[in-house]
């Protein structure tokens, strides 16, 4: 089984932070990596597909890059309304999602 | 509009089995490749399976392949799964999800409210 291993498990950030993520696979899983937004009461949200292709409507602060094991999501100016759980989640090899990040306000 | 709506969460006793279900409407259902997701409480997403469009192709996690059945009915537009020898680690919120895709790379990008299934005596 492949393992994707995301850090931090939380941060404390401010409206206007540029937030850093990371996503680590243990082993090389290419570009098949994508990053959902959980908020608390709510289904999961597809973000960004296959690492670094934007979703349909989701905003340009949002970006995901890396590839092979090393995989980075970065929300370039914190909205509040961005407070949420953030997953990776491999499809190389079957599927498997990272444990999350938590963004949490300052 | 897609919709995706689970359904038969509830209670359920260790041991027992128990059906859910995902209507599926707004899109054409025996296009897609569909997913079983569920989160136990406080806990993250652990993916369950996923099935093809004619039922010819249906993986699990490795884990869960010998309590769990995916299945669909194309001419319902519904998608099931039926669990076995429920214990106590299978309380979660169950989600069905579509596979979207742009041929050649398929993601989750639709997804049902869930359906909550707390195994208890």
């Amino acid at each position: 089984d492949i393992v994707m291993t995301q850090s931090p498990t939380s941060m404390s950030i401010s409206v206007g932070d540029r937030v850093t993520m990371n996503c680590k696979a243990s082993q090389n899983v290419g570009s098949n990596i994508d990053w959902y937004q959980q908020k608390t009461g709510q289904s999961p949200k597809l973000l960004i597909y296959k690492a670094s292709n934007r979703y349909t409507g989701v905003p340009d602060r949002f970006t995901g890059s890396g590839s092979g094991t090393d995989f980075t999501f970065t929300i370039s100016n914190m909205q509040a309304e961005d407070l949420a759980v953030y997953y990776c989640m491999q499809s190389n090899s079957y599927l498997t999602f990272g444990s999350g990040t938590k963004l949490e306000i300052k | 509009e897609v919709k995706l709506v689970e359904s038969g969460g509830g209670l359920v006793q260790p041991g027992r089995s128990l059906k859910l279900s995902c209507a599926a409407s707004g899109f054409s259902f025996n296009d897609y490749w569909m997913g079983w997701v569920r989160q136990a409480p406080g806990k993250g997403l652990e993916w369950i399976g996923e099935i093809n469009q004619d039922s010819s192709t249906i993986n699990y996690t490795p884990s869960l392949k010998d309590k769990f059945t995916i299945s669909r009915d194309n001419a319902q537009n519904t998608l099931y799964l039926q669990m076995s020898k429920l214990g106590s680690e299978d309380t979660a919120i169950y989600y069905c999800a579509r596979r979207g895709t742009t041929r050649v790379y398929w993601y989750f990008d639709f997804w049902g409210p869930g359906t909550m299934v707390t195994v208890s005596s």
